[in-house]
């Protein structure tokens, strides 16, 4: 079945950015969207923003200034930054497939990733 | 932004019991509506989707009701895997949001 796994670094300064890759396992990114959801105590489960294999696009309107997301359909892979972070940026970050192609945005999210515990610290 | 609010935020009940969470959206989201259970340390897990079709594989025990802005999740003879917290999500429209989650603890 799709397996999905987060990497980058674990901890990142203030006003830095945060960089995540999620590697899709058993299954072609071309299959569905892929989602970026972080959750925190403070803020519980948010979501980031959503990309498909051709590169569309949609973000959360309370990130939008600061995220990017990119598609590397050579790696089945695809990516997150988040620019100027703070503490309030510190959370677990999943990645996790959106529905599927045939379903219009936005949907369910299965399958997620383990998730990574980034730490905005200096 | 829809906003999704769970009740009760905790729940405390013993194996066999049938349990009951509520998810309460701002506006309509049709049966555009997702539960989620997530255990200490792990990804949350699609239960329902559609407001009531079950995923593939997960126990009949799980069942899940509503349209428009009143959703129930529901536990019939709670077992001691289900102790965990549950998340709704909807998926109407703009961006996907969560309920705050409710807790099923151990009485």
């Amino acid at each position: 079945q799709v397996q999905l796994q987060e990497s980058g670094p674990r901890q990142v300064k203030p006003s830095e950015t945060l960089s995540l890759n999620c590697t899709i396992s058993g299954g072609s990114i071309r299959s569905k969207y892929w989602s970026w959801i972080r959750q925190s105590a403070g803020r519980g489960l948010e979501w980031i923003g959503r990309i498909d294999s051709t590169g569309s696009i949609g973000y959360n309107p309370s990130l939008k200034s600061r995220v990017t997301m990119s598609v590397d359909t050579s790696k089945n892979q695809f990516s997150l930054k988040l620019t100027s972070v703070t503490a309030a940026d510190t959370a677990m970050y999943f990645c996790a497939g959106e529905g599927t192609m045939a379903m219009i945005p936005p949907n369910w999210f299965d399958p997620w990733g383990q998730g990574t515990l980034v730490t905005v610290s200096s | 932004d829809i906003q999704m609010t769970q009740s009760p935020s905790t729940l405390s009940a013993s194996i066999g019991d049938r349990v009951t969470i509520t998810c309460r959206a701002s506006q309509s989201i049709n049966s555009w509506l997702a539960w989620y259970q997530q255990k200490p340390g792990k990804a949350p897990n699609l239960l329902i989707s559609k407001a009531s079709t079950l995923e593939s594989g997960v126990p009949s025990r799980f069942s899940g009701s509503g349209s428009g802005t009143e959703f129930t999740l529901t536990i019939s003879g709670l077992q001691p895997d289900d102790f965990a917290t549950y998340y709704c999500q909807q998926y109407n429209r703009y961006s996907p949001t969560f309920g705050q989650g409710t807790k099923v603890e151990i009485k």
